[in-house]
């Protein structure tokens, strides 16, 4: 069955440094996005993305993020210049596919420790 | 803007009994699609059961199956014959037709042997 992959798993980085989360979407997605969850909160919309630019984002997305589809298989968040509040579990996710259009599955995460 | 309740934040049941979570919803709109999300230690996101709004049947997925009162903006997810494997983070999830997802806080249910 195909699934959505995030790479790495876990990632630590040193405050202000830039980082990049990688996702492979399901291969016949159209819809991207990115979500973040904060120890012991609730999951939160970053971003969605189709047809190679963002649809909508949240108030969270700020000029410090960004997203990209560089190929025809990745979808990359880059955070520019991270924080102590970035420290998160990040997931991807997609959706679009001929089944069930509407449902987003989500990657495994990404666990980012900003130190 | 749509918000999404989960008014239990623990649940407990006993293991081969039934339990019920609850699920209200804020919305304007007609046309949505609900969700529950599973959140075991991994923390990986797992899809439990979908819904979409405009069917008035209610969605059952084997031994999980969702109580929907729209007029209501009510979305419980009943498990029945409760296995550990259940025990998890539990994620309601609401989502219009413009694409993004609403989550509500979680409800940690625990399995009891």
């Amino acid at each position: 069955e195909p699934e959505v992959t995030q790479t790495p798993s876990h990632q630590v980085t040193q405050m202000g440094q830039e980082v990049i989360l990688r996702c492979v979407p399901i291969s016949n997605h159209l819809y991207f996005y990115w979500y973040r969850q904060i120890l012991g909160q609730k999951v939160e919309f970053l971003v969605s993305f189709y047809n190679n630019e963002i649809s909508e984002k949240s108030e969270i997305f700020d000029d410090q993020f960004s997203v990209e589809r560089p190929d025809g298989s990745n979808f990359t968040l880059k955070i520019r210049s991270t924080k102590l509040e970035d420290s998160a579990m990040y997931f991807c996710a997609s959706s679009g596919g001929q089944i069930a259009p509407d449902t987003q599955y989500f990657g495994p995460g990404t666990r980012l420790t900003v130190l | 803007a749509q918000t999404v309740t989960q008014s239990q934040p623990e649940m407990s049941v006993q293991e081969a009994e039934t339990v019920t979570l609850s699920c209200t919803y804020d919305t304007s709109e007609s046309d949505y699609y609900l969700f529950w999300y599973k959140q075991p230690p991994s923390r990986q996101m797992i899809l439990v059961i979908r819904q979409e709004a405009y069917k008035q049947q209610n969605a059952t997925e084997n031994r999980f199956s969702v109580n929907f009162q729209k007029a209501a903006k009510s979305f419980s997810l009943k498990i029945s014959d409760s296995q550990l494997g259940d025990a998890a983070m539990y994620f309601c999830a609401y989502r219009s037709a413009i694409n993004d997802m609403r989550f509500g806080a979680g409800t940690r249910l625990t399995v009891k042997p």
